[in-house]
């Protein structure tokens, strides 16, 4: 049974540092991209940026570009995101899901991860 | 970046009736568009994928159709747990973008 299986919630204050992290399970993790997709509360979903976990090939959207990182350990099938310095507008619930390996592949975000959600006040 | 315009915003509709969602994208992205459904407090799942293919395990009520820039979602007799908010996805070039978004609610 193929899963994505993120870390649990995380409250944290502004400035601090955080990486949270998604886990794959039943499929060849290398055979997919992992992306990351935002919410805030009780707004739209945005895509963030995407990692190859077979090379670390990361591609993110402008909007997130220098705000976050994205890594992935393939040896134990787990991508992350991190923030160096958190602030309040990144309050909102994380997810990662999966695209298949292949330029013209349509099997785009066909699994998810539960999501995580990250709450930073002071 | 591809805009994907959403329409409408949001809905009222009854059991049974027939619902259509629009996305627009603000250029031509083949067939690279999947739509995604999310209930309140829950993780988003995929209904179609490639325009118009019904992912296994959704039931035939939902239907997919377009290309280039011109996108439907198509219910057709809408039931009581298709109440939800649902979204479309380009994923023909970097960035993908996501639709606003549509909420379906009971009338």
């Amino acid at each position: 049974e193929v899963q994505l299986v993120q870390s649990g919630a995380e409250v944290k204050k502004p400035g601090e540092s955080l990486k949270i992290s998604c886990k794959g399970s039943g499929y060849s993790f290398t055979s997919y991209w992992i992306g990351w997709v935002r919410q805030m509360p009780g707004k739209g979903l945005e895509w963030m940026g995407i990692i190859y976990p077979g090379d670390s090939d990361t591609r993110y959207s402008p909007s997130f570009q220098g705000q976050v990182t994205i890594s992935a350990d393939k040896s134990i099938s787990t991508a992350y995101l991190q923030w160096s310095s958190l602030k309040a507008s990144d309050t909102a619930m994380y997810y990662c899901a999966r695209k298949e390996v292949g330029a013209t592949t349509v099997n785009y975000f066909d699994y998810w991860g539960q999501g995580t959600l990250v709450t930073v006040s002071s | 970046d591809i805009q994907m315009t959403q329409s409408p915003s949001a809905m009222s509709a009854s059991v049974g009736d027939r619902v259509t969602i629009t996305c627009r994208a603000s250029q031509g992205i083949s067939n690279y568009l999947a739509w995604f459904q999310q209930k309140p407090g829950k993780v988003p799942k995929r209904l179609i994928y490639a325009a118009s293919s019904l992912q296994s395990g959704v039931p035939s009520r939902f239907s997919g159709s377009g290309s280039g820039t011109e996108f439907t979602l198509t219910i057709s007799s809408l039931q009581p747990e298709d109440f939800a908010t649902y979204y479309c996805l380009q994923h023909n070039s970097y960035p993908p973008t996501f639709g606003g978004g549509t909420k379906v609610e009971i009338k």
